[in-house]
C-alpha cells in the first residue's frame, strides 16, 4: 500500500539551532512534495514545493531538499525560533501533478525552546 | 482578498441529522478539495472538483456528497451523521498549475 511517514510525532530543538524534519514514502512517484506549517485550531498554511526533477529548494530561513532515490524529503528550518513552534506536515501530489490531490503525513510538532 | 472561506465554524449534531458545510473561494481557482483531518491522522481527501460541474471522489467519501455549480462555491453534505464523522473539516483551493494551495480555516464538527 502506499504510505507516507513522518519520522517524528514530535522534535524539540533550542532556539538558534537548525530544526530537521524527515518525511519517507512508499509506493509513490510523485511530481512534487510539498511541506506545510499548521497551528492549533488553524488550517494547514503553503510553504514550499519541490518538483521530482529538483534537488532542493530554499526560501528565506527554510530549505527542502527531495531524494527521489531514497523516497525522502528533508525540511530545515535554520536559526529556529520560538515562533517556528508548529506541527509541519509533508504532501505528495499522487495525481501525477494532473488534479493535485494531495496524500500528507500525520505531521511533526516542532518546538523550540527558548 | 478573503482565500477560502468555511462556514460553520463550529457544529454539534445529533446522529442522523444531516447538513451542508458551506465552501468559498474568491480567487477564481478550478481545482477545490475538502479534506478531513482526525487527531494524530494526516489530512484524508473526502472529494474534489477540477471545475464547475465535475467532482469526484477521493479517499474517504462514504457518508459525503458534494456540488460544485459554480466556481466560488464547493459545498460538503453529510446526509446522515454518524459519530465516526466527528473531525476537523479543510476546505482548500489551488491555483492551476499547482503551485500554491490554499486553505480554510476549518470547521469543527462533532456527533453526538
Amino acid at each position: 500500500s502506499q504510505k507516507i511517514e513522518q519520522n517524528s510525532e514530535a522534535l524539540n530543538i533550542q532556539e538558534g539551532k537548525t530544526a530537521t524534519l524527515t518525511c519517507n514514502y512508499t509506493n509513490y512517484s510523485p511530481a512534487y512534495l510539498q511541506w506545510y506549517r499548521q497551528d492549533p485550531g488553524r488550517g494547514p498554511v503553503f510553504l514550499l514545493l519541490i518538483r521530482e526533477n529538483e534537488k532542493e529548494k530554499r526560501k528565506e530561513r527554510l530549505k527542502v531538499t527531495f531524494d527521489t532515490t531514497l523516497k525522502q524529503s528533508l525540511f530545515h528550518i535554520t536559526a529556529s525560533q520560538p515562533a517556528d513552534s508548529a506541527t509541519y506536515l509533508c504532501a505528495l501530489d499522487i495525481s501525477g501533478g494532473s488534479n493535485y490531490k494531495l496524500t500528507f503525513g500525520k505531521g511533526t510538532l516542532l518546538t523550540v525552546n527558548p | 482578498n478573503a482565500g477560502v472561506t468555511q462556514t460553520p465554524k463550529f457544529r454539534i449534531l445529533k446522529i442522523g441529522q444531516s447538513m451542508t458545510l458551506q465552501c468559498t473561494q474568491d480567487m477564481n481557482h478550478n481545482y477545490m478539495y475538502w479534506y478531513r483531518q482526525d487527531p494524530g491522522m494526516g489530512l484524508k481527501l473526502i472529494y474534489y472538483s477540477v471545475g464547475a460541474g465535475i467532482t469526484d471522489k477521493g479517499e474517504v467519501p462514504n457518508g459525503y456528497n458534494v456540488s460544485r455549480s459554480t466556481t466560488e462555491d464547493f459545498p460538503l453534505r453529510l446526509e446522515l451523521a454518524a459519530p465516526s464523522q466527528t473531525s476537523v473539516y479543510f476546505c482548500a483551493a489551488v491555483s492551476s498549475g499547482g503551485n500554491t494551495i490554499y486553505f480554510g480555516e476549518g470547521s469543527w464538527l462533532t456527533v453526538v
